[in-house]
């Protein structure tokens, strides 16, 4: 069974960091892009980052470039997102996503809220 | 960057009765090796979103056939045949084809 879990949410200060992971198991991890998406309170859906099966190969939406950074770890199963210099428009659930193919986002782990606020 | 629009943002629909929510992209989302990534995705009340719809008319895993996706390069439509209350939720379109992109949301409610 396809299991993403999330975890390193929680409440940080406008400016201050946080790395959040997701946890994959029940597929071979590395053989898949993954994605990060995000969801402010009460709001839509935003694709932040993806990243390609060895890490070669990323991307990132323009309202985080420059501050957060996607990685893996194919030896562990997981993925991470490092965000730096948060701000409140950055308070969200975050979500792990499998990505098998150009968007096609066919399991999503429970999400992880990350909360900026002083 | 490509900006995907739905319409309506909001439906109520009596049970059994059909519903429609169109998706229109700025460019189009047909790549050269001739796929078009377009998908449509469900969020249930405080769940995570699932994959309903993807390449425009392909249905994941367990997806009941009450739900069907159809349209080429720009436009899009998800149909539902006949809605149940299992339905409601927010309904997203989403491009694959440069980066990802959602649509707003479609809010569907059971009258």
């Amino acid at each position: 069974e396809v299991q993403l879990v999330e975890s390193g949410g929680g409440l940080v200060q406008p400016g201050g960091s946080l790395r959040l992971s997701c946890a994959a198991s029940g597929f071979t991890f590395s053989n898949y892009w993954m994605s990060w998406v995000r969801q402010a309170p009460g709001k839509g859906l935003e694709c932040v980052a993806g990243i390609n099966q060895d890490g070669s190969q990323k991307y990132y939406v323009d309202p985080v470039k420059g501050r957060f950074t996607i990685s893996r770890d194919n030896a562990k199963n997981s993925l991470y997102l490092q965000m730096n210099s948060l701000s409140a428009e950055d308070t969200a659930v975050y979500y792990c996503a499998r990505d098998p193919t150009f968007g096609r986002f066919d399991f999503w782990g429970q999400g992880t809220l990350v909360s900026v606020s002083s | 960057d490509i900006v995907m629009t739905q319409t309506p943002l909001s439906l109520s629909v009596t049970p059994g009765q059909p519903a429609s929510i169109s998706c229109k992209s700025s460019q189009s989302l047909l790549h050269s090796d001739g796929k078009t990534y377009l998908y449509w995705y469900l969020q249930k009340p405080g769940q995570s979103p699932q994959l309903l719809i993807y390449e425009v008319s392909s249905r994941f895993s367990g997806v009941p056939d009450r739900f069907s996706g159809s349209g080429s390069g720009t436009d899009f439509t998800l149909k539902i045949s006949r809605v149940e209350a299992e339905d409601v939720g927010v309904y997203y379109c989403m491009q694959g084809i440069h980066l990802r992109t959602f649509g707003q949301g479609t809010k569907v409610e059971i009258k």
